[in-house]
């Protein structure tokens, strides 16, 4: 069965440092990987996708992902964080088969200093 | 999100009570989904749809039900309410299913 986990619940970062955010995941195939944000109060954006080619993917908002198959890893990173960037990040994880659910880790939740 | 739409965005209902939530979409997109959100748990799946008429369950559906008449709807329904139940209810479209989703802005429902 696929899973996802995010191993950080809570990470701070001062404005202006760079950011890594983990996901690792157990699927048997090529996964479709994603990561979302979530600011308080709202909905769930998508920043990024994976689905092949590239095993780095560039997103919205500065950040990118890279896939690494034999660490079955899909982290998020940016290089310079902006106060606006706290929020709550969720990885998840998509089957290729059945009816194609999306399967999403705990989340992340980033806290910026100024 | 432009497309899809939750409501209502607020309810506190009372236990044992019944509870329909409605997504509505305008994308005409065959997959909907029901997801839960609750702190340390992430997004949960309740059930989903891949077609009017076509429903499934998803890993968290006890307790819960769904109906999906017309391509654009997609309702929830607790049956009777419970204090677990409070959450915040997502409502999710797709148009090929797993290459992503669109959300709505969600529905916090309180039960007491």
């Amino acid at each position: 069965a696929q899973s996802v986990t995010q191993p950080d619940i809570h990470i701070t970062v001062s404005e202006g440092a760079s950011l890594e955010l983990r996901c690792n995941y157990s699927y048997g195939a090529t996964p479709y990987l994603f990561w979302y944000v979530q600011s308080p109060g709202q909905g769930l954006q998508l920043l990024l996708k994976y689905f092949s080619g590239d095993t780095l993917v560039q997103g919205i908002k500065g950040f990118e992902a890279e896939f690494k198959r034999s660490q079955s890893s899909f982290n998020l990173r940016k290089p310079s964080v902006h106060w606006s960037d706290a929020a709550e990040y969720f990885c998840a994880v998509g089957a290729t088969g059945g009816y194609n659910k999306l399967i999403f880790g705990a989340g992340t939740r980033l806290a910026v200093h100024p | 999100d432009a497309g899809i739409t939750q409501s209502p965005r607020h309810k506190v209902t009372e236990t044992g009570t019944p509870v329909t939530l409605r997504c509505h979409q305008t994308e005409n997109h065959r997959y909907m989904y029901w997801y839960r959100q609750d702190p340390g748990h992430g997004l949960r799946l309740i059930h989903y749809s891949y077609g009017v008429k076509d429903t499934d369950k998803g890993e968290v559906s006890d307790g819960y039900s769904v109906s999906r008449s017309k391509t654009e709807d997609f309702l929830l329904t607790l049956e009777s309410a419970t204090s677990s139940q409070t959450s915040v209810y997502f409502c999710a479209i797709s148009e090929t299913g797993g290459y992503g989703y669109t959300f709505g802005s969600g529905t916090r429902l309180t039960v007491v």
